[in-house]
Order: C-alpha cells, then structure tokens, then sequence
C-alpha cells in the first residue's frame, strides 16, 4: 500500500541550530513528493515539491529537501531555524494514477530560544 | 488572487444539527478535496471531486455529502453532526490529484 510515514511526531531545536525533518515514502514507482507547512490556526502552505530531476529541491523560506531512492526519504532540511520556523511540518506523496495524495502524520517543530 | 476560500472558520454545533461548510476556489482547478485533522491522526480524505458533476469518496465519508455543480464551488455537508466530527476541516484544490493541493484556511467545528 502507498504510504507516507514521518517518524518524528515532535521535534525542539534551538534558534540558529540545524534542523532536518524526516519523510519516508513506500510507493512501487518513484511518486511526486511535497513538503507542507502549516502555522498554528493556519492552513497548509506548501514548501517545495519534487516531480523528477534534480534530487535536491529548494523551496521557500530557506527551506531545502533531498530525494534519496535507495533510502525511500524526502527529509526537509534548514541550515539554521528561525523562532518563526515553529510549526508543523507535513510531508505528502503521490503518483500517476492513484486516488489522491497521501499525508504523513506531521511533525510539530519547537523553537527553543 | 483569493486562492481556496472557506466559510465559517468556527461553528459550534449541537448533536444532531446539519449544516454546510462552504468552499470556493478562483484557481479554476479541476480537483477538490475535503479533509479533517486530528491530533495524531494527520490529514484524512472525506471526499473528493474531480471535476462539476463528479465526486467520490475519500477515507472517512461516513456522516458527510458533497456535490460539486461548479467548477468553483464544493460544499461539505454534515447531515447529523455528531461529537467524532469534531476536528478541523480543510478544502483543498490542485490541477489534479497528484499535483500541489492549495489549501483554504480551515474550519474548526466543534459538535456538542
């Protein structure tokens, strides 16, 4: 079954630290990949996706992902948090043919200052 | 451009009680979608539309009805709200329904 799993349901960093976010993907063919973003009261806004090409994806905010096949991961990377960075993360999937996209259960990001 | 549009952005509701939450997208995209969200459980599909005149269901569509006789529009209708409908519920648009969904900002029910 196509499914998107994140493993990590809450993260807490400091401000101005490194921060990478997890995404694992099980698909029978390589599906388009998306990174969601969503502030408390908010809805989702999207921060970078990945159809084919380039393994590595900017996207807005500063915010980077990398597609790695052999690992079956989209992980969202940020080379240093802002205390705005603060919010849940969500990590979406989808491929040719399927009913719909797929949402992983979402991390929630903590920003220590 | 106002994106995906909905309406109410709270609602309290007595068991029992029906009502429509409104969405309306000026994207002219052809795929609509409802979801709710729970603590824990991410996004779940309630319904969809691939197009006016065309829906189908998602996973959860127990309790809810939708139509789509616009391009524009896709209301979500709670026939008999009960207490496990409350949640936060999302609409959301794309070109189809593997492309980037845009997302409205939310409604959050709560049923009494």
């Amino acid at each position: 079954a196509q499914s998107v799993t994140q493993p990590d349901i809450h993260i807490t960093v400091s401000e101005g630290a490194s921060l990478e976010l997890r995404c694992n993907y099980s698909y029978g063919a390589t599906p388009y990949l998306f990174w969601y973003v969503q502030s408390p009261g908010q809805g989702l806004q999207l921060l970078l996706k990945y159809f084919s090409g380039d393994t590595l994806v900017q996207g807005i905010k500063g915010f980077e992902a990398e597609f790695k096949r052999s690992q079956s991961s989209f992980n969202l990377r940020k080379p240093s948090v802002h205390w705005s960075d603060a919010a849940g993360y969500f990590c979406a999937g989808g491929i040719q043919g399927a009913q719909k996209l797929v949402f992983g259960q979402g991390t929630r990001l903590t920003i220590n200052p | 451009n106002a994106g995906v549009t909905q309406t109410p952005k709270f609602q309290v509701l007595k068991t029992g009680q029906s009502m429509t939450l409104q969405c309306a997208q000026d994207m002219n995209h052809e795929y609509m979608s409802w979801y709710r969200q729970d603590p824990g459980m991410g996004l779940r599909l309630i319904h969809y539309s691939v197009g006016a005149g065309i829906t189908d269901q998602g996973e959860v569509p127990n309790g809810y009805n939708v139509s789509r006789s616009t391009t524009e529009d896709f209301p979500l209708r709670l026939l008999s709200a009960a207490p496990s409908q409350t949640s936060v519920y999302f609409c959301a648009s794309s070109i189809d329904r593997n492309t980037e969904a845009f997302f409205g900002q939310g409604t959050r029910l709560t049923v009494v």
